[in-house]
């Protein structure tokens, strides 16, 4: 089987620009959880998806956003970035048939902000 | 809140050597598993071994085993005879979705 997936692997913004990450879950698997990892803060859960509705959401402000598709793919949105949005971004996916299934990570997106 | 302390931020351990990793967790959750992942220099996060909360017995993944300690909610890694592609970041994750992790233990294996 396929991993998970996340395009495009490096990415390099502006202030104020927005970005959409997108994560390829793999297949059979319903939930998407997406993570900010940053060398201040480790690794911090942003949100997660289960069969497009949004199950768990983070302590992270409005400007991020997510979806995931009826094909269970997600994708993330952050509007107006900021500098402190630089950060390794993380999918995960998982059965999701109960809260303990083990999650299964991407290569991560590397988000600069210029 | 869940809080994960892994308190070795770096370790080193010579090649073919055994080396333990700590991690205490705090959480009002019964019925758990808890994770330990690796991440490399390539910033993949891999899934080394997962324990689950109401077994008693310790998992084992080749070289790599739990200590697992649930009253004090005490979760190490021991992995034996060490490889230099053991090098990684390592990150304790207790707990259910969504997961809470460790600030993680920089490991070096050294030839």
């Amino acid at each position: 089987k396929a991993g998970v997936t996340q395009t495009p692997r490096y990415l390099i913004k502006t202030r104020g620009q927005q970005v959409t990450l997108s994560c390829s879950p793999i297949s059979g698997h319903r939930s998407v959880s997406w993570y900010q990892q940053t060398p201040g803060q480790g690794l911090q859960f942003l949100f997660e998806y289960f069969s497009e509705t949004q199950r768990n959401k983070g302590n992270f402000p409005g400007r991020f956003s997510g979806r995931q598709f009826s094909n269970s793919r997600s994708e993330m949105n952050v509007s107006t970035l900021e500098l402190g949005d630089s950060a390794l971004y993380l999918c995960a996916s998982s059965l999701r048939e109960t809260s303990t299934d083990t999650q299964y990570f991407g290569p991560g997106t590397r988000l600069t902000v210029l | 809140a869940q809080t994960v302390t892994q308190s070795q931020p770096e370790m080193s351990v010579q090649e073919a050597e055994t080396v333990t990793l700590s991690c205490t967790y705090d959480t009002s959750e019964n019925n758990y598993y808890l994770f330990w992942y690796k991440q490399p220099p390539s910033r993949q996060m891999i899934l080394v071994i997962r324990q689950e909360a109401y077994k008693q017995q310790n998992a084992t993944e080749n070289r790599f085993s739990v200590n697992f300690q649930k009253a004090a909610k005490s979760f190490s890694l021991k992995i034996s005879d060490s490889q230099l592609g053991d090098t990684a970041m390592y990150f304790c994750a207790p707990g259910n979705t969504p997961l809470v992790f460790g600030k993680g233990t920089r490991l070096s294996v050294i030839a």
